[in-house]
């Protein structure tokens, strides 16, 4: 089963920031997943990649297959960008659900 | 589009009590999935289907039952309610590539049991 680490927890900020937010998993997999939960609850997916880099506006995000490390970037942070953001694993099997990060707290200050 | 809609957003039961919670969507995606969500907890995966007439236990299935009847519904049933299954409960959809595919999540069930 893998496990899947996020680091840190919480993260408060002020606007402008550089802001990087960490992933960590155990088992080899398929593809990970950046999601974004608001505080309304919904989850919206940021990300979905296999090998490299990818950017969308100010976010960026990076995976490393060999370490077994993600990274999530957001550039000239906004308060707008204040949510949870979720990092999950495909490890394959089944119908291949998700497995889970308990994700960061991020909170940026005016 | 409306995607993946989830019924009712909020509910309250009493331990015992039965419900269904109801899940559609309209990307006509083979794959669905039900998730439940506990505070400072990771999602984890209750039940997935991988098409109509198929469906499957993920991680925490113990307490619910799923049936896939259509493409597009995906309801799960809490057959007796326990305090334990108070959360917030999200339905998925999506496609499946060699990759594993993205997935769309409704706007979330929360549900209390007491």
């Amino acid at each position: 089963k893998n496990e899947v680490e996020q680091s840190p927890q919480n993260l408060t900020a002020q606007e402008g920031e550089f802001i990087t937010i960490n992933c960590s998993y155990s088992v080899g997999i398929s593809a990970l997943h950046w999601l974004q939960q608001h505080p309304g609850g919904g989850i919206v997916s940021l990300f979905m990649l296999s090998s490299g880099k990818k950017k969308h506006g100010r976010l960026i995000a990076t995976i490393n297959i060999q370490e077994k490390h993600s990274s999530l970037h957001i550039t000239a942070s906004h308060p707008r960008d204040s949510a949870v953001y979720i990092c999950a694993v495909n490890s394959g099997g089944g119908a291949d659900g998700l497995t889970f990060g308990k994700g960061t707290h991020l909170i940026i200050q005016p | 589009n409306a995607g993946v809609t989830q019924t009712p957003k909020f509910r309250i039961l009493k331990i015992g009590q039965s419900m269904t919670l109801q899940c559609t969507q309209d990307m006509n995606h083979n794959y669905m999935y039900w998730y439940r969500q506990d505070p400072g907890m990771g999602l984890k995966l209750i039940y997935y289907s991988v098409g109509a007439g198929i469906t499957d236990k993920g991680e925490v299935p113990n307490g619910y039952n799923v049936s896939r009847s259509t493409t597009e519904d995906f309801p799960l049933r809490l057959e007796l309610a326990a305090p334990s299954q108070t959360s917030v409960y999200f339905c998925a959809s999506g496609l499946k590539d060699r990759r594993g595919g993205e997935q769309f999540f409704g706007p979330g069930t929360r549900l209390t049991v007491l």
